[in-house]
């Protein structure tokens, strides 16, 4: 049963500590997403990695937050340094999204992240 | 630019139909997905119409009409189970990334 996954399930960290967030696509899947979700903003892309190349990253705030893919098997998410406002749940998703196929995303259970 | 738009609540009873409405402000999609989230839980894929009509799956199917920029998910023989958020998402024509709606919070009473 492929699955996205994702460590750590829960975070809680300190305002200013860096916090890595790392996701296993699902073998052979060629896109990986970077999610957040909150209560107020919904669901919002940060990052979009295709072949392992990012592709957008614009709905990331670049002063503190990086996306990376060392190898096909691992994505990471990091935060440095961490603000109470980046609480939130962060989701990683992956798809053999090519073209008009990328309508159908599987993700991972997420990264619930408190800053405190 | 792209947005879609769906009630925040829907409110149903057990073993009935309901209908949650999405409408978009732009032409610039492919198609529009479906997703469903539990309390907790992740996104996951429900339909997409690639295409203006319906598409069924089982007690789920999902409507496109691109004349009109509207699109539904109908839910039939609701189930407890079926209590979640829904998500109607457009594929866009420009980056191929989803554009994702705020999401519709489905309440079944008994």
């Amino acid at each position: 049963d492929a699955r996205v996954t994702q460590t750590p399930r829960h975070k809680v960290t300190e305002m200013g500590q860096e916090v890595t967030m790392r996701c296993q696509p699902i073998l052979g899947h060629n896109t990986v997403f970077w999610y957040r979700q909150t209560m107020m903003q919904g669901l919002e892309l940060l990052a979009y990695f295709r072949n392992r190349a990012p592709l957008d990253d614009s709905g990331m705030p670049k002063d503190r937050f990086s996306a990376e893919m060392p190898d096909a098997t691992l994505a990471t998410l990091k935060i440095q340094p961490s603000e109470p406002r980046d609480s939130a749940v962060y989701f990683c998703a992956s798809g053999l999204g090519l073209g008009q196929s990328s309508y159908e995303q599987y993700f991972g259970p997420g990264t619930r992240l408190t800053v405190t | 630019g792209q947005s879609l738009e769906q009630p925040s609540e829907v409110t149903a009873v057990e073993g009935a139909i309901v209908q949650i409405n999405c409408t978009y402000q732009t032409s610039g999609f492919y198609g529009l997905s479906w997703y469903q989230q539990h309390d907790g839980g992740a996104p996951t894929f429900l339909s997409y119409n690639a295409l203006d009509g319906l598409e069924e799956t089982g007690r789920f199917s999902s409507f496109l009409s691109r004349s009109d920029s509207y699109g539904y998910l109908l839910l039939q023989e609701l189930q407890m189970k079926d209590s979640a958020s829904y998500f109607c998402a457009g594929l866009s024509d420009s980056n191929y990334q989803l554009i994702w709606g705020a999401g519709t919070k489905l309440i079944i009473k008994p």
